[in-house]
């Protein structure tokens, strides 16, 4: 079955605190893919990755920084939290270039910046 | 550019109502069509999908058919479940494009027994 795993599902920091949030699938999907999840706003994408090593910013990257040094982990980097951050974080991976492009998404990371 | 617009909720419904979410696009291209649901303390799963105009969608008594001519994809059930409680998102990509997928912003239905 397909899985994808985020490392926590509750995080609290502290204001000015790097921040790692982890995703791992199992699937051997070449892409994956960063989310914020907010009342009222809907998904939206912070970057994407289609490939060890690449990257692409998606529609709100200020303030994030990836990482993807094997295929199978995708890692969100807030470089210094600020309150503004406290959200919803959903990964979520699929196959390059399927024709049926579905994603598969993690259960999510509720981030709270204090 | 590409868009999509859902109807505002929240939405509450009595078991064994009927259902409908209506969504609709703007795409520069050649879209496929998504409907993902979201249960409480989970992520987003796929709940059904089309990839041409005239084709219909469905899944667990859902449906949702792709209307090129009125770029809408509207979810729809017979008769709901209290275990249909979740957030419902509408979602496009174009095909051979981007892999990225263009999200509407939701609506939660609420189910009351």
């Amino acid at each position: 079955d397909v899985k994808v795993t985020q490392s926590s599902r509750y995080l609290v920091k502290r204001t000015g605190e790097k921040v790692f949030l982890e995703c791992v699938q199992d699937m051997d999907h070449e892409n994956m893919f960063w989310y914020r999840q907010d009342p009222g706003l809907g998904l939206r994408l912070i970057y994407f990755s289609y490939d060890v090593k690449m990257k692409e910013k998606g529609d709100i990257p200020e303030g994030y920084s990836v990482s993807r040094e094997k295929k199978e982990r995708f890692s969100l980097i807030l470089e210094s939290a600020s309150t503004n951050q406290t959200s919803m974080y959903l990964c979520a991976s699929s196959l390059f270039r399927d024709s049926k492009n579905i994603q598969y998404f993690g259960a999510g990371t509720r981030l709270s910046v204090l | 550019g590409n868009s999509v617009t859902q109807m505002e909720g929240p939405v509450t419904l009595s078991e064994e109502a009927f259902l409908t979410i209506n969504c609709t696009y703007t795409a520069t291209g050649y879209p496929s069509l998504f409907w993902y649901v979201q249960y409480p303390g989970e992520g987003l799963q796929l709940l059904l999908k089309a990839t041409k105009a005239d084709d219909k969608g469905s899944n667990k008594g859902f449906e949702a058919t792709y209307r090129k001519e009125t770029t809408s994809f509207h979810l729809e059930k017979g008769s709901v479940q209290v275990s249909d409680s979740a957030v419902y998102f509408c979602a496009l990509t174009l095909q051979g494009g981007s892999e990225k997928l263009v999200f509407g912003k939701g609506t939660k239905l609420t189910v009351n027994p």
